[in-house]
């Protein structure tokens, strides 16, 4: 059982264009929320994170909005690039130390 | 900047035989975890240590140990490999007791390249 849901499972965005991946958690125990990138055969990358006491964090293209009373969390890349071409992971971790769990992964393909 | 050093980083073993992954976290890092990710899915977490004592231990076959020495290495030992365990095996480290060093850095954890292993 997926502690962490992820939609889309794969996402086809125009170059230029806004890529939105949503994940929605159950367990409020959760307060650490990282979104990774990953290339293929590659690690998967810390791009940006947030903590609930916060609505929103950007940086550079990347924004993370956070909605504690839905208890969902999204990532918006803005002005896509084939370069972000790449699966995408939320995750979530409780407590300083503690494993992270990730949803299932959204596969972004940027159309040039 | 230093990152998370993992080896070897491809592995073929027959089934029944047995391997051994390194990892080598970013200096100053005193958390290292491990985690495997199949084909198309989503990383899992095996197990974890902290100051080079078990701090968390997810879904770890008993076919498989680990430890964290000294230099705050960990090495993660797989014994009678079944075809199953071809998979990504990654190491990732965070700096627990450096979140004063580093503030807003609250559990982040940095992934090393992993560990590609085949069982034939």
């Amino acid at each position: 059982q997926q502690q962490v849901k992820q939609s889309p499972q794969s996402l086809i965005v125009q170059k230029g264009g806004i890529s939105i991946i949503n994940c929605a958690y159950e367990n409020t125990a959760f307060d650490y929320f990282p979104w990774y990138q990953q290339f293929p055969g590659k690690g998967p990358a810390l791009l940006i994170a947030i903590r609930p006491d916060v609505s929103e964090k950007k940086e550079g293209r990347f924004t993370i909005s956070f909605n504690k009373s839905a208890k969902q969390f999204s990532l918006h890349i803005m002005d896509s690039q084939p370069g972000d071409s790449a699966t995408y992971f939320c995750a979530a971790s409780m407590g300083y130390g503690n494993k992270l769990v990730f949803g299932a992964g959204t596969i972004l393909r940027v159309k040039s | 900047a230093a990152g998370v050093i993992q080896s070897p980083r491809h592995l073929i073993k027959e089934k029944r035989e047995t391997a051994t992954l390194k990892c080598y976290p970013i200096p100053r890092h005193d958390t290292v975890y491990w985690y495997q990710q199949g084909p198309g899915q989503d990383p899992q977490f095996l197990i974890s240590f902290y100051e080079k004592m078990q701090s968390d231990k997810g879904s770890i076959p008993d076919r498989f140990s680990a430890q964290q020495f000294s230099d705050y290495h960990s090495e993660l030992n797989m014994s009678s490999l079944e075809l199953g365990d071809s998979a990504l095996y990654f190491c990732a480290s965070s700096p627990r007791t450096g979140l004063a060093e580093a503030p807003g850095s609250y559990n982040e954890q940095f992934f090393g390249p992993g560990t590609r292993l085949t069982v034939l």
